[in-house]
C-alpha cells in the first residue's frame, strides 16, 4: 500500500520555465510534508517544507502547494535551471506515539521524479 | 557545521555475513532514522533513534538492528546478509532543539553506505 504516489516518473522542462512537481498522498494522519533533491550516489538534500496548518510554503525559486482535501502537494520551481536537474522526492510523515515515546522521525517517500532542465 | 557522517561508503559482502554501519549525527542532533533504497521499493523506513531509544520500527525482518550511542552515533545490523539486502543504506539526523512547528521534522542525510551482497 502505496501511501505516498509520485505519478510521473519523468519531467522534461526548458530552461527558465517553470518545472511543477506532483504528489498524492493518501494517510490522514500526515501532518508534515518535505520535499527532496538527490543525485546518484548521493543522500536526498532538503529543499523545503510545509505543515499541514499551511497551504502555501516559498523559498527562493521553490514553492510548495498543499490541497489537503484533495491530498496533494506540488513543487513549483521557477525559474528552472540545469542544475535542478534530479531526482526529486516528496516525504510526508505524522506524529506517532509509541513505547519508546512519541516519534517524529520516520518519513514516508514516494518514488520519485526525475527532473531534466534542458538549457 | 558538519553533516552527517556514513562509514563506510562502501561494502561488499557475501550471504550469511553479517554487517555493521555507522552514522554520526549533525551536532546537537538527537534523533537518528535509517532507511533503505532499492530500485525496485525505494526509500523504506527502518527505524529511528533518539536519546539510545528506539522510537519507531519499519516493516523489516529482525535481521535488521540498530542502537545508539549516548553521543547520538548510531549503527545498524543486519545479520546473515540476503542478495536482498544489496541496497544503499542512508542515515539520516533530526532534532536541532528549536525553532517552531515542523523543524523537528526535517531529516538531513547522509551520503549513504552502499551494499552489495554477492
Amino acid at each position: 500500500d502505496q501511501q505516498v504516489k509520485q505519478n510521473s516518473p519523468s519531467l522534461s522542462v526548458q530552461e527558465g520555465r517553470i518545472s511543477i512537481l506532483n504528489c498524492d498522498y493518501t494517510n490522514s494522519m500526515f501532518d508534515y510534508f518535505l520535499w527532496y533533491k538527490k543525485y546518484p550516489a548521493e543522500g536526498p538534500t532538503f529543499l523545503i517544507s510545509i505543515s499541514s496548518i499551511k497551504d502555501k510554503n516559498e523559498d527562493g525559486r521553490f514553492t510548495v502547494f498543499l490541497n489537503k482535501s484533495a491530498k496533494h502537494l506540488s513543487l513549483h520551481i521557477v525559474p528552472s535551471q540545469p542544475g535542478d536537474s534530479a531526482v526529486y522526492f516528496c516525504a510526508a510523515s505524522g506524529t506517532q506515539a509509541n513505547a519508546g515515546g512519541t516519534s517524529y522521525g520516520k518519513l514516508t517517500f514516494g518514488q520519485g521524479t526525475i527532473l531534466t532542465v534542458h538549457p | 557545521k558538519a553533516g552527517v557522517t556514513q562509514t563506510p561508503r562502501y561494502l561488499i559482502k557475501t550471504r550469511g555475513q553479517q554487517v555493521t554501519l555507522s552514522c554520526s549525527p549533525i551536532s546537537g542532533h538527537r534523533s537518528v532514522s535509517w532507511y533503505q533504497q532499492t530500485p525496485g521499493q525505494g526509500l523504506q523506513f527502518l527505524f529511528e533513534y533518539f536519546s539510545e531509544t528506539q522510537r519507531n520500527k519499519g516493516n523489516f525482518p529482525g535481521r535488521f538492528s540498530g542502537r545508539q550511542f549516548s553521543n547520538s552515533r548510531s549503527e545498524m545490523n543486519v545479520s546473515t546478509l540476503e542478495l536482498g539486502d544489496s541496497a544503499l543504506y542512508l542515515c539520516a539526523s533530526s532534532w536541532p532543539g528549536q525553532g517552531g512547528y515542523g523543524t523537528k521534522n526535517i531529516q538531513y542525510f547522509g551520503a549513504g553506505t552502499r551494499l552489495s551482497v554477492l
